[in-house]
């Protein structure tokens, strides 16, 4: 069973709120990554990290940031939230060119 | 960038039927990955395929990396009710100079199983 954790799990909060969702692995992944899924459809990547102080943006381009500091630790972070904002954020990591895992991912609703 | 073209978009079963789901690209990948996806939750790796021609199984579910490289299909065998979700593929690219490993999903079907 994978170990990757994503807090909270759910979030309302009103427009212009900073902030940050949470993800934690305890495989010693490099790799990590963030997408952004809408209910029931398909899945685009927002970042992804090859490891401590590397961040790429994705394909689907996103007004959120993250940082890598800590192998374990991927924070996705968005300044001030807007209703756009509104999806479910999935995390994963992986080994190089293996299978990733996800972490239960944090259902955002921004009012 | 890579797509990767998965069919049907969405299908409706009847209790114990066989299921067969596919993913094709115009790209060549070295990897392939089935996942489900419930409702609310994470998607759950079911099968990862390595080599081209591998045949896996996993329970009631096989899998098959097609042996242009470009293509995997899914079957599910006597399918149940909590079969239902969003089964993903993703294809891993080939490993490039500058370190770089990209998965790239595509976009589900989406299966309703009617009891």
């Amino acid at each position: 069973e994978a170990d990757i954790y994503q807090t909270p799990r759910y979030l309302v909060i009103g427009t212009g709120k900073k902030i940050t969702l949470e993800c934690s692995q305890t495989m010693g992944h490099d790799k990590m990554y963030w997408y952004q899924q809408d209910p029931g459809m398909e899945l685009h990547l927002i970042h992804y990290s090859y490891g401590v102080n590397s961040t790429e943006k994705g394909d689907l381009s996103s007004e959120s940031t993250v940082s890598r500091i800590r192998t374990e630790h991927f924070p996705l972070t968005l300044e001030s939230a807007r209703p756009s904002h509104t999806s479910q954020y999935l995390c994963a990591s992986s080994e190089h060119n293996s299978e990733a895992f996800f972490g239960q991912g944090t259902r955002l609703t921004v009012v | 960038g890579q797509q990767l073209n998965q069919s049907p978009q969405s299908m409706f079963i009847q209790e114990g039927e066989d299921v067969s789901m596919n993913c094709t690209s115009s790209s060549i990948f070295n990897t392939w990955l089935w996942y489900k996806q419930d409702p609310g939750e994470g998607p759950v790796l079911l099968i990862a395929l390595y080599k081209a021609g591998e045949l896996t199984s996993n329970g009631r579910l096989t899998a098959q990396f097609g042996i242009t490289r470009k293509d995997s299909f899914l079957n599910i065998s006597a399918s149940i009710p909590s079969d239902v979700g969003i089964y993903f593929c993703a294809g891993s690219s080939p490993y490039s100079g500058a370190g770089s490993y990209q998965l790239t999903f595509g976009k589900g079907t989406k299966l309703s199983v009617i009891p």
